[in-house]
This record gives C-alpha cells, structure tokens and sequence, in this order.
C-alpha cells in the first residue's frame, strides 16, 4: 500500500516572501500522479498543483511550483510571493495510475501568512 | 456550475441513530466519489461511482455504511447505528471522466458529522 508523509504539521511565511512545503510517499510502482490540495477554512479541497511520475519536468501553476525528486520519492511545493489568501491545509496526495481518483492523502500541514 | 454542493453541513446525532448525507455532483459529471476526513488526519477514500454503478468500496466502509447513487445524479451516504468512531466530516467529490486520465476532482465543502 502506498502512504504520504508530511513532516511538518505548521509552517509560516511571511507575506511576499517564499516557502516550501515537504512531503514524501512511498510507492512499489513506477508510474502514479502526485498532487497538493488546498483546504482552507470553508473545508472545500482545492487543487493545487498536478504531477505526473513519468514527466520529469518539474510542474508549475503561477506562484506554485513543485520539485519532483522521484528516486528520493519527495514532492515539495514552493509557493512564491506568497499571499494571505494562501493561508490554508496544505494536503499531498498519491494516486496510481489506471484506477479511479482514489486518492491517498497526507496528514496535511497548516501554512500560516503574517504581515 | 455551482459546484459540488452536499448537505447538510453540519449533522450532531446521539449513538446508535442513523443518518444520511447527500451529494449533488457538478452538473454530467458521471464520477461521484465519497471520503472520509477524521480530526487532524487527511481524507481517507470511502467509495466511488461511475454514473449509479458503485465500482468500488474501501474496507472502512463497514456494513452499517451504505451509498446510493440512484439515477447517476446526486448521491446518498447512509450510517446506520452511529457510533463515536464515526464522528468526522465526510467529503464528496465529482469528476468528468471522458476519455483520459487527467481526472481532475471537484470537492464539496463536506458534511461534519458529530457523534454523542
């Protein structure tokens, strides 16, 4: 079975300023997607940013971007300039490829923008 | 589009009742699927549904928890004898599967569900 780890339950950035997010997964299979989900407090998730494992460029959404280290199995996401409407849960999540979206998820982490 | 809309938002319930959610997908999106968000932890995947066929069912769907999804249109989940352990907020999410695999899913803002 596939598992998410991220490590950092709370982060904070300054606003402006740029922050990444870790998360690691452990996987037998050699080709899956990897996502970020937003969710903030209104609960609705909210994708991020998408990654496909056989694509080596790394992928990039405006202020997002990510770095895709796949025999180290880690995906961070950067999120530059951030924004006080970036404040949110911050959740990585698996998915292998040729099933539906049954997506595993991450324990999340708490990305708080100050001043 | 209004999104993917669920009710009710919040549901408290004494032990031992039931109780049902509902789902009402985007607009055609023919994938439905269901997930469950307990305190501190990630969504987990419950079910999913491709038009009212439900393909699929994780082992943490025990035998008290049922979903329809009757016409291919909005979705129930149904919890029968609650318990403590089922308090947590249940997630709905759609899709427009057409062909690719660049599903993209489209979270409702979940039904939080409290067990006394």
């Amino acid at each position: 079975a596939q598992t998410v780890t991220q490590s950092q339950p709370e982060m904070s950035v300054q606003e402006a300023e740029t922050v990444t997010l870790s998360c690691t997964y452990d996987t037998s299979e050699s080709d899956y997607y990897l996502f970020w989900y937003k969710q903030p407090p209104s609960r609705q998730m909210i994708l991020v940013i998408r990654q496909e494992a056989y694509k080596q460029q790394n992928a990039t959404e405006n202020r997002f971007s990510v770095n895709f280290q796949k025999a180290a199995k880690s995906f961070s996401l950067k999120i530059s300039d951030s924004q006080l409407g970036d404040a949110a849960m911050y959740f990585c999540a698996y998915r292998s490829t040729g099933t539906a979206s049954k997506l595993t998820f991450g324990t999340g982490t708490r990305l708080q923008v100050t001043l | 589009d209004t999104g993917v809309s669920q009710n009710p938002r919040h549901k408290i319930t004494k032990r031992g009742q039931n109780v049902t959610f509902r789902c009402d997908p985007i607009s055609e999106h023919n994938r439905l699927y269901w997930y469950r968000q307990t305190l501190g932890q990630g969504p987990e995947f419950l079910t999913y549904f491709q038009n009212e066929a439900q393909l699929e069912k994780s082992r943490l769907l025990s035998d008290r928890f049922s979903a329809e999804r009757p016409k291919g249109s909005f979705s129930t989940l149904e919890i029968q004898r609650t318990e403590q352990g089922d308090s947590a907020m249940y997630l709905c999410a759609s899709s427009l599967l057409s062909g690719s695999t660049n599903e993209k899913l489209f979270f409702g803002s979940g039904t939080q569900l409290s067990v006394l």
